[in-house]
């Protein structure tokens, strides 16, 4: 199943708390799991990523969390700033080669 | 160091209608992906291109092609437009290797009437 589900679809935290953003994945076959920032009016941006031979990567107060077992990954955001509110994509890819499948998208918005 | 360069930025078609979509990627970067971004379906991939050929391919209808030039640049077609396909549509370029990251241009707002 070439899918990424994602959730929440959106997501309102105070600023100082943490961000937590979950995806899901069917096909084991995918080795490269990204994920996107994006701003409203630009593209989206690489934000981090990880392959499933590792289980916690981090990236200043960006951390990605993997479980394997359970078919699962999610994005951190340690001490959110209104500067992080954007749209955050979970991605998904098999190869080196191939193409990047991506899940719906989260909303987030910090506030002030 | 120049991004990618999407054109037009704004496109208004009526249904029945075809359109061509431009990207420019960056410099050196050999690999155009795009995409189709919906409020309701979030990115969806179409096509890319590497070194002039089609390399991946989407789920989409045979009225979506694209085409890449020796000088990397792409291009989308939508012909025969419907309603649906109203949708921001983006473009990315990479050197051709998923870990070297994709960069996004900032689009191309394609509204059918």
């Amino acid at each position: 199943q070439q899918q990424v589900k994602q959730s929440p679809q959106s997501l309102i935290v105070q600023k100082g708390g943490i961000s937590i953003i979950n995806c899901a994945y069917e096909n084991t076959a995918f080795d490269y799991f990204p994920w996107y920032q994006q701003f409203p009016g630009k593209g989206p941006a690489l934000l981090i990523a990880i392959r499933p031979d590792v289980s916690e990567k981090k990236e200043g107060r960006f951390t990605i969390s993997f479980n394997k077992s359970a078919k699962q990954f999610s994005l951190h955001i340690m001490d959110s700033q209104p500067g992080d509110s954007a749209t955050y994509f979970c991605a998904a890819s098999i190869g080196r080669d191939d193409k990047i499948i991506f899940g719906k998208g989260t909303r987030l918005h910090i506030l002030p | 160091k120049a991004g990618v360069t999407q054109t037009p930025r704004y496109l208004i078609k009526t249904r029945g209608q075809q359109v061509t979509l431009s990207c420019s990627p960056i410099s050196g970067h050999r690999s155009v992906s795009w995409y189709q971004q919906t409020p309701g379906q979030g990115l969806q991939f179409l096509f890319e291109y590497f070194s002039e050929t089609q390399r991946n391919k989407g789920n989409f209808p045979g009225r979506f092609s694209g085409r890449q030039f020796s000088n990397s640049r792409s291009e989308m077609n939508v012909s025969t437009l419907e309603l649906g396909d109203s949708a921001l549509y983006l473009c990315a370029s990479s050197l051709g290797d998923r870990e070297t990251g994709y960069t996004f241009g900032s689009g191309t707002r394609l509204t059918v009437v």
